[in-house]
């Protein structure tokens, strides 16, 4: 069945040192892959999506995504955290064959320490 | 702001009661997501509507229901309710072209 896995539910990274968050998918095809991120209180809100194409793709708050296919991997990545940057963040994927299926992940929730 | 509504934002009701939460959709969407998030269970999928017509169902009990009406928004109907249904309930509309749901600001409902 397809899934989606955030291995790591809690991570603590000091402000201005960099973060990858790992999204690991279960599908035999390409989904479209997804980053929201959910603030304290919030609704989740969009960070960046792959569709196809370049496997580095640029998002909102200086976030970036690389697909891997090799790995069914989308781990998020920012090379310099900020305070403001602590949340939760879910990878999400879109099966778009057979019955669509909009899937997220468990969800990462970042500290952020000053 | 994400441009969908959710009403009320808070909800404390006593546990056998029946609540409503209203969702409308950003202008155009004709999908809407219905999302249950707890701390222990995360975020769940409970059901989605597409231009009034159930689309897909996930882990949404036999107590709750919903339905999307003629000018697309939307109703979760939650009865029975226990104290494990305390939660948020957030309410998605997708933007058909690009598969990215827009959130709204969630229903934070307190069963005592």
């Amino acid at each position: 069945a397809q899934s989606v896995t955030q291995p790591d539910i809690h991570i603590t990274v000091s402000e201005g040192a960099s973060l990858e968050l790992r999204c690991n998918y279960s599908y035999g095809a390409t989904p479209y892959l997804f980053w929201y991120v959910q603030s304290p209180g919030q609704g989740l809100q969009l960070l960046l999506k792959y569709f196809s194409g370049d496997t580095l793709v640029q998002g909102i708050k200086g976030f970036e995504a690389e697909f891997k296919r090799s790995q069914s991997s989308f781990n998020l990545r920012k090379p310099s955290v900020h305070w403001s940057d602590a949340a939760e963040y879910f990878c999400a994927v879109v099966i778009t064959s057979g019955t669509y299926k909009y899937i997220f992940g468990t969800g990462t929730r970042l500290k952020v320490l000053a | 702001d994400s441009g969908v509504t959710q009403t009320p934002k808070h909800l404390i009701t006593a546990t056998g009661q029946r609540v409503t939460l209203r969702c409308s959709p950003r202008s155009g969407d004709l999908s809407v997501y219905w999302y249950q998030q707890s701390l222990d269970q995360g975020l769940q999928f409970l059901i989605q509507y597409y231009n009034g017509e159930e689309r897909a169902k996930g882990n949404i009990l036999e107590r709750f229901s919903a339905q999307q009406f003629p000018d697309l928004h939307s109703e979760l109907n939650l009865s029975s309710l226990e104290l494990g249904d305390s939660a948020l309930y957030f309410c998605a509309s997708q933007e058909g072209s690009t598969d990215t749901q827009y959130f709204g600001p969630g229903t934070r409902l307190t069963v005592l």
